[in-house]
Parts: C-alpha cells; sequence; structure tokens
C-alpha cells in the first residue's frame, strides 16, 4: 500500500522560528511536491523536485525553502516563520511524468504561527 | 479570476440524492483530475481524465474539452461521500498543475 507521511498532523510556531516540515514515501517516487492550502484558493505549489538533490520553484516560493537529500524525504524549511505562512500544507509523490500521472498525498501538517 | 473555477462552493444534499458538481477552467489542458479531501486533510485520486467519460461505482467524471468544462455525478449519495471534491487541470504545454478551489460537500442522512 503506497504511503506518505508527514512528521505532524498539528504544528503552533511563533513568528521568527525556523520551522521545518518533513515528508516521507515509501514508494521510490522520483517526484515530490510541498503545496499550502487556503480557504478560497485552492492547492498552490510552493517547491518540487524531480531528483535527489533538485529542486524548482513552484507557484508561491517566497518564504520556504527545501531539501532533499534523500530520494525518500522531502523536507519543507520556513527560515523564519510569520504569520501569514499559517496555512495547511500537504506534501505529495508521483513517478516520473509528474502531474500526467496520479500523484499520492500525505496527510497535510496544520501550522498555526502565532 | 481563477484559471479553474468549481460550482458550488457549498453543497448540502439528502441521503440518495443525485450530486453534480462542476468544474470550468480557461486554459488549454492536456488532462484533468479530481480529487477527493476528507476531513483531516488526506486527499486521494479518483479520476484523471482527458475525454469523455469515466465511471468508478457510483461515482462518474464528464469532460467536454471544447468547453473547457467537466462535472464530477454521484449517484444514490451517502453520508461518508461528504468530503471536499477538488478539480486540477494539468495545462497543456508546460504541464503546471493548477486547482480549483474546492466543493464542500455534506450529505446528511
Amino acid at each position: 500500500d503506497v504511503k506518505v507521511t508527514q512528521s505532524s498532523r498539528y504544528l503552533v510556531k511563533r513568528t521568527g522560528e525556523k520551522v521545518f516540515l518533513e515528508c516521507v514515501q515509501d514508494m521510490d517516487h522520483e517526484n515530490m511536491f510541498w503545496y499550502r492550502q487556503d480557504p478560497g484558493l485552492g492547492l498552490r505549489l510552493i517547491y518540487f523536485s524531480y531528483d535527489v538533490k533538485m529542486k524548482e520553484k513552484g507557484d508561491i516560493p517566497e518564504g520556504y525553502s527545501v531539501s532533499r537529500e534523500k530520494k525518500e524525504r522531502f523536507s519543507l524549511i520556513l527560515e523564519s516563520a510569520s504569520t501569514n505562512q499559517t496555512s495547511m500544507y500537504l506534501c505529495a509523490s508521483s513517478p516520473p511524468g509528474g502531474w500526467r500521472y496520479e500523484q499520492y498525498f500525505g496527510p497535510g501538517t496544520r501550522l498555526t504561527v502565532t | 479570476k481563477n484559471e479553474v473555477e468549481q460550482s458550488p462552493q457549498n453543497l448540502t444534499a439528502q441521503e440518495g440524492e443525485f450530486i453534480t458538481i462542476n468544474c470550468s477552467y480557461s486554459v488549454g489542458i492536456s488532462a484533468l483530475h479530481w480529487l477527493q479531501q476528507h476531513p483531516g486533510g488526506g486527499i486521494v485520486s479518483l479520476f484523471m481524465l482527458s475525454s469523455g467519460k469515466k465511471k468508478h461505482g457510483r461515482l462518474i467524471a464528464t469532460i467536454n474539452i471544447q468547453e473547457k468544462h467537466s462535472s464530477l455525478h454521484i449517484t444514490a449519495s451517502h453520508p461518508r461521500d461528504s468530503a471536499v471534491y477538488i478539480c486540477a487541470v494539468i495545462v497543456y504545454n508546460n504541464n503546471d498543475m493548477r486547482f480549483g478551489a474546492g466543493t464542500r460537500l455534506t450529505v446528511k442522512p
């Protein structure tokens, strides 16, 4: 059974803190993605990675960075959290070909920055 | 204006009713996904289609490429169908994915 896991379901952080969100997939997928989801806006792509140590900016990369040191793990980093980064963060993975194939999503991390 | 528009935003139905959720898009696409997101956040893929119609159990998805429109139908709706349904398109040429804001469906017993 395919699986994408995220390190936390709920997270509360203070403004200015450095925040790490971890995502792990067990399907040996090349592609991994980080999205944020906000009411009325739908999912928006922050960053994606198509291979180890490779990364590409998505639609809203400002304020975020990513790390992919191993194929199964893709981390999203908020260098200095701000209240406008309060959101639901979703990780996904897919085989080569990206969105032409099914994406498998993690359960999401609801981050609150106070 | 969002490139992918869904309607309605919220939908409440009685168990057994026939449900239709609509998705219109303004870009050229190579395919369209329907996704289901249950309370708690997890998203699963229901369909990917590029033409015609697909059926899976009580779920039917149709797409009209010329009209730039897709519909998701649920027959004999059940409370367990309560979820947010998300339409997403794969943009032709660049393979970007664009998401609708979702339709929140509540089916009451």
